[in-house]
Formats: structure tokens, sequence, C-alpha cells
């Protein structure tokens, strides 16, 4: 298994400012996720971030809005830049371990934008 | 892309009863997850399946490839119980499409 910590655990932010949540595992992974979920709405991936290339974002969601990092394989951050009310949401990251298929997901944060 | 199918979207129940929630999706996969939410947003994988049934306390997942469906038991609920419970589909390299998830109450 895998264990993944976030910071922070929630924030609230006002407009137009932008916020980096770390995502920590516990053991070296190859793939990590980072996926949205909006008030009363279902989890959505926002990116694919492998160790040592470029994330790979899905449709609607661009690197400029969401700049993700990937220095390592236990460590990744992604920041959600020019925040608008929008933005509020519940922010996961979730690693696939090395058994195809299994997924661990982090605590998550909770994003408040004003 | 796949499309996930949960139902029902709530649930109240009282202690002790049998809860089922049923997931369905309309492209066929290598592996079915389900997964607890927790009011503060926190998410614990439960099962993951890609075939027949898995049984984990009083929790019971079964899987039927061929109908592209699942469905999640809680036999003897308990309040503690009380979470959205969410169905998953795909993984490894593509990462998961969730279903909207089903808000599940036990009472006392």
């Amino acid at each position: 298994s895998a264990v993944i910590s976030q910071k922070p655990s929630r924030d609230i932010c006002q407009r137009g400012t932008s916020l980096t949540i770390q995502c920590q595992v516990d053991s070296q992974v190859t793939m990590m996720f980072w996926y949205r979920q909006q008030p009363g709405q279902s989890l959505t991936l926002i990116a694919t971030a492998n160790q040592g290339s470029e994330a790979t974002y899905e449709s609607g969601f661009v690197i400029d809005k969401f700049p993700i990092s990937r220095p390592n394989l236990t460590f990744s951050t992604l920041t959600v830049s020019n925040m608008s009310p929008e933005d509020s949401s519940i922010y996961l990251c979730s690693v696939a371990a090395n058994r195809v298929n299994e997924q661990f997901f982090g605590p998550g944060t909770r994003l408040t934008v004003l | 892309k796949n499309e996930v199918e949960q139902s029902p979207q709530n649930l109240t129940a009282q202690e002790g009863e049998f809860i089922t929630i049923n997931c369905s999706y309309s492209v066929g996969i290598s592996a079915l997850h389900w997964l607890q939410q927790h009011p503060g947003g926190g998410i614990v994988s439960l099962f993951m399946l890609s075939s027949g049934k898995k049984k984990h306390g009083r929790l019971i997942a079964t899987i039927n490839i061929q109908e592209k469906h699942s469905s999640l038991h809680i036999t003897a609920s308990h309040p503690r119980d009380s979470a959205v419970y969410i169905c998953a589909v795909g993984g490894g390299a593509d990462g998961l499409t969730f279903g909207k998830g089903t808000h599940l109450i036990i009472q006392p």
C-alpha cells in the first residue's frame, strides 16, 4: 500500500491569488494523479504527473491554470493559479501503485475562494 | 469515454438494514473500484474488482463483467457507515472515471 499526505488540508483564498498544494507519498510511485471535486459533483481527473516528463492534462484543464511539478518519485505539487470562486473544490492527489490498477488517495485539500 | 452511473443518488436507512448500491458503466474495463468518502473529503479505497466477488467485514462487492454492472452491499448497517460511496472504473496509466456517488445515511 501507499500512504499519501497532502498540504494544506484546507485553505481560504482571495480571488486572483494562487495556491500550491503538495502531495507526499511514503514510497516511490511512477504515476501520480490530480483530481478535482467541485461541490456536488463527481471527481474529475485534472492531469497525470509522471516523474521526468511534462504532466498530461485532461480536456478542459491547462498548464497555465494548473501547473504541476513532479521533481521525484515521492512528491508532486499542483498550483491553482489566478483563482476565482469557481475553483472552490476539493483537490485530491492519487497514486497508482506498482501493481496495475491499484490506486491510493490522499486526504484531499478543501479550497474555498472568496 | 466511459460513463459511470450510480444508483441511488441518496439513500437513508435504519441501523441494521441491508444496503445495496449499484453501479453500471458503458465501456469494458480492466478494474472497478468502490471508494468511501467521508464528510471531510478524504477518500478510502474499499475494493478493487476485476471479476467475481470480494468481501471485507460487513462489505461485499460484486461485479458482472458481461453486464457491465457492479453492486456494493453493506450488511447490518451502522451509523458509522454513513458516507458517500463512489464507484470508479479504469486505473493504471489512464486514471479513474468516477460516478457521482451515493449519499448514504444510516439512522440509529
